[in-house]
């Protein structure tokens, strides 16, 4: 069955400091991952995804993210954390063996402080 | 290029009462899904569409909610009848290719009361 994990509920990090924010998955065949953020009263905004090729992909407003096929993870990374960048972080996860279902996990939110 | 469009923004109902939604994804695009997103979780995948055929509909409360995708355009999802437990933000996406992101509309918020 296809799965995302958010395992942490909240990360906290000071401006400037680097961030990551964690998801593990699991699906069948090759896996298309996606993460999105979410602002207060706003929709899902796409950051960055990998489909294929290059394990380190570069997205909006400076995160990046790596896949890690053996860990079966791809953590959102960015290298100095801004008080901006507080929101609500979505991992996603894509089927691509049929149905190309899309699920996302619980979220982790970002807080950033000054 | 227009977004996904949704409506109506919000809605506060009565339990019992039905509610629908329309969605009108950007033109093109194939496959729609509808999430449902409770304060502070993850969006829950209700029921995908391939054109207008159901690709997935294996989360949806099929005894309360229903979701159509005629001439494989708009979308209609329906609660009916609604309870507490389904208030909740109901978000549209669609996206342009199998390995295409979400496209997402800005959500419509239902209350129940």
């Amino acid at each position: 069955a296809q799965s995302v994990a958010q395992p942490e509920d909240q990360v906290n990090v000071a401006e400037g400091n680097p961030l990551t924010v964690k998801c593990t998955y699991s699906v069948s065949g090759n896996p298309y991952l996606f993460w999105y953020v979410q602002y207060p009263n706003r929709g899902l905004q796409f950051l960055l995804k990998y489909i294929t090729g290059d394990n380190l992909v570069k997205g909006s407003y400076g995160f990046e993210a790596e896949f890690n096929k053996s860990q079966t993870s791809f953590h959102l990374k960015k290298p100095s954390a801004l008080v901006s960048d507080s929101a609500l972080y979505f991992c996603a996860v894509r089927d691509n063996t049929g149905g190309f279902k899309t699920i996302f996990g619980a979220g982790t939110r970002l807080f950033v402080k000054a | 290029e227009a977004g996904v469009a949704q409506s109506p923004r919000y809605k506060i109902i009565e339990k019992r009462q039905s509610v629908a939604f329309w969605c009108n994804p950007i033109s093109g695009h194939a496959t729609l899904y509808w999430y449902q997103q409770i304060l502070g979780q993850g969006p829950k995948l209700l029921i995908q569409f391939q054109n207008n055929g159901v690709v997935d509909d294996s989360q949806l409360p099929k005894d309360r909610f229903s979701a159509e995708r005629l001439k494989g355009v708009d979308s209609t999802l329906k609660i009916q009848p609604a309870k507490l437990e389904d208030s909740a933000v109901y978000l549209c996406a669609s996206i342009p290719s199998n390995t295409g992101e979400l496209f997402f509309g800005e959500g419509s918020r239902l209350t129940v009361l």
